[in-house]
C-alpha cells in the first residue's frame, strides 16, 4: 500500500518545465528526507537526486527538489524525450518504522 | 561498483512459500555496514516496500505482510534471502533486492528485479 500521494500523470512539451508533488505526513515527509526515484520503461528503479540537489554520476542538472513540511516535489526542467519515466518519491516512516512509497507519477512528453 | 542479482523460481504455486536470493558483489567487504531491502511491483502497479534486514539479524517488516514475511542474511555469502508464505495471485509482482544507504535513507542500488508469477 501507498502512503505517499503523487499525481497519477504528469506531462509538458519539450523544453518546459514539469512538476511532481509527493504530499504525506508527519510521521514520513513531515519528519524524514524524501528520495526521488526513476524507473525507465522496462527497467528497474534508479536513485535519481539526493535532498541537498546534488544527482548521481549521468544525471543532469535539470532536475532538482524540495521538501517543505509534510510535501516534496521534484522539478524537471528543460523537459527532454529522455525524461519519460515514471517517478516515485520515498520516505522512513517512524510510525511505520518502515519505508513508504509514493503511488508513483508518469511522466510523458508530448 | 556494488551489483545485486535476484535469483529464485520464477513461477510458485498459490498457498505456497516463494523464496528469492540476492546476491551482493564488488562491495569491497562494506556488505555488514549496510541494511538490505526487498521491494516488490506488481504487473502494472507501484512499488510496495517489503522490509529490510542487517547483518546482526536486525529486520522490520511492512505491517501489511508482517505475518507471511521473513527475510534472512548469510554475511558469509553476501546474500539475504526473501521468504513469503501462502502466496496469492496478488503477490505476482517483480521482486527487487536494494542496498539502504544511510538507513534509512536510499535505496542505491537495485537489482534488476526478476517477475515471480504465482499460478493456481
Amino acid at each position: 500500500q501507498s502512503v505517499l500521494a503523487q499525481p497519477p500523470s504528469a506531462s509538458g512539451t519539450p523544453g518546459q518545465r514539469v512538476t511532481i508533488s509527493c504530499s504525506g505526513s508527519s510521521s514520513n515527509i513531515g519528519s524524514n528526507t524524501v528520495n526521488w526515484y526513476r524507473q525507465l520503461p522496462g527497467t528497474a528503479p534508479t536513485f535519481l537526486i539526493y535532498s541537498d540537489n546534488q544527482r548521481p554520476s549521468g544525471v543532469p542538472d535539470r532536475f532538482s527538489v524540495s521538501q517543505s513540511g509534510t510535501s516534496a516535489s521534484l522539478a524537471i526542467s528543460g523537459l527532454q524525450s529522455e525524461d519519460e519515466a515514471d517517478y516515485y518519491c520515498a520516505a522512513w516512516d517512524d510510525s511505520l518504522q518502515g519505508h513508504v512509497f509514493g503511488t508513483g507519477t508518469k511522466v510523458t512528453v508530448l | 561498483q556494488v551489483l545485486l542479482v535476484e535469483s529464485g523460481p520464477r513461477l510458485v504455486k498459490s498457498s505456497e512459500t516463494l523464496s528469492l536470493t540476492c546476491t551482493v558483489s564488488g562491495d569491497g567487504g562494506s556488505f555488514r555496514n549496510y541494511y538490505w531491502t526487498w521491494i516488490r511491483q506488481p504487473p502494472g502497479k507501484g512499488l510496495e516496500w517489503i522490509g529490510f534486514i542487517f547483518h546482526n539479524g536486525r529486520v522490520n517488516y511492512n505491517p501489511s505482510l508482517k505475518s507471511r514475511v521473513i527475510i534472512s542474511i548469510d554475511t558469509s555469502r553476501n546474500r539475504f534471502s526473501l521468504n513469503l508464505s501462502s502466496v496469492t495471485a496478488a503477490d505476482t509482482a517483480v521482486y527487487y533486492c536494494a542496498r539502504v544507504v544511510a538507513f534509512p535513507g536510499r535505496f542505491d542500488p537495485w537489482g534488476q528485479g526478476t517477475l515471480v508469477t504465482v499460478s493456481a
